[in-house]
């Protein structure tokens, strides 16, 4: 069975400064997809950014950026110039090509004024 | 992106009653549609998953006759929770994703309370 694990269930960033949520993911298969997706107070889920796994090139979304690691099976992703508006829950994803999404337990992300 | 709009966005209803969940995509047509079940501060439960004309695919642990799913056109499915309890209290959330589309887009989620 996929799994995905994030193992920071709390983080905090200054203003401004960069963080880095991590996500590593358990696959038998060679063709998926990541995501990132964005949970704000509002519980409305918003995509972030996703991954191809086939491309080696990590995606970057203005500010969001991951480091794909195929090998290690982890997809992190960062966030530059840290904002206010970053504060959610951020949810990493799997899917393999097919339907099912799975998703990881989640990192609650604080931002510090 | 698309949008997927989800209907009512909270809802309060009586234990034994039934209620109804709808999950519309309104710009794309949705072959597959997603029900996902969140308890507070927790990640997301996928309950079922459906196609278009097809009966939904429960997961495990789901009670089918308890939670009814309808998806019966390419924009609307919709969640029937029957005979609601207070322990069915939750938030509940769709998902959308159309033939060729690698993403799912989400509906705003639905807070159901039972009393």
């Amino acid at each position: 069975a996929q799994t995905v694990t994030q193992s920071q269930p709390e983080m905090s960033v200054q203003e401004a400064e960069t963080v880095t949520l991590s996500c590593t993911y358990d696959t038998s298969e060679s063709d998926y997809y990541l995501f990132w997706y964005k949970q704000p107070p509002s519980r409305q889920m918003i995509l972030v950014i996703r991954q191809e796994a086939y491309k080696q090139q990590n995606a970057t979304e203005n500010r969001f950026s991951v480091n794909f690691q195929k090998a290690a099976k982890s997809f992190s992703l960062k966030i530059s110039d840290s904002q206010l508006g970053d504060a959610a829950m951020y949810f990493c994803a799997y899917r393999r090509t097919g339907n099912q999404f799975y998703f990881g337990t989640g990192t609650s992300l604080t931002v510090i004024p | 992106g698309a949008v997927v709009s989800q209907h009512p966005s909270w809802v309060i209803c009586k234990s034994g009653t039934s209620v109804k969940i709808e999950c519309r995509s309104l710009d794309f047509q949705a072959t597959t549609m997603f029900w996902y079940r969140q308890f507070p501060k927790q990640s997301l439960m996928l309950m079922a998953t459906s196609n278009e004309g097809s009966k939904a695919t429960y997961e495990q642990g789901v009670e089918k006759d308890k939670f009814l799913i309808n998806h019966a056109s390419l924009t609307l499915s919709t969640l029937t929770v029957t005979s609601a309890h207070p322990e069915d209290s939750s938030f509940y959330i769709c998902s959308a994703r159309d033939r060729v589309g690698t993403e799912a887009f989400f509906g705003q989620g639905t807070r159901l309370t039972v009393v």
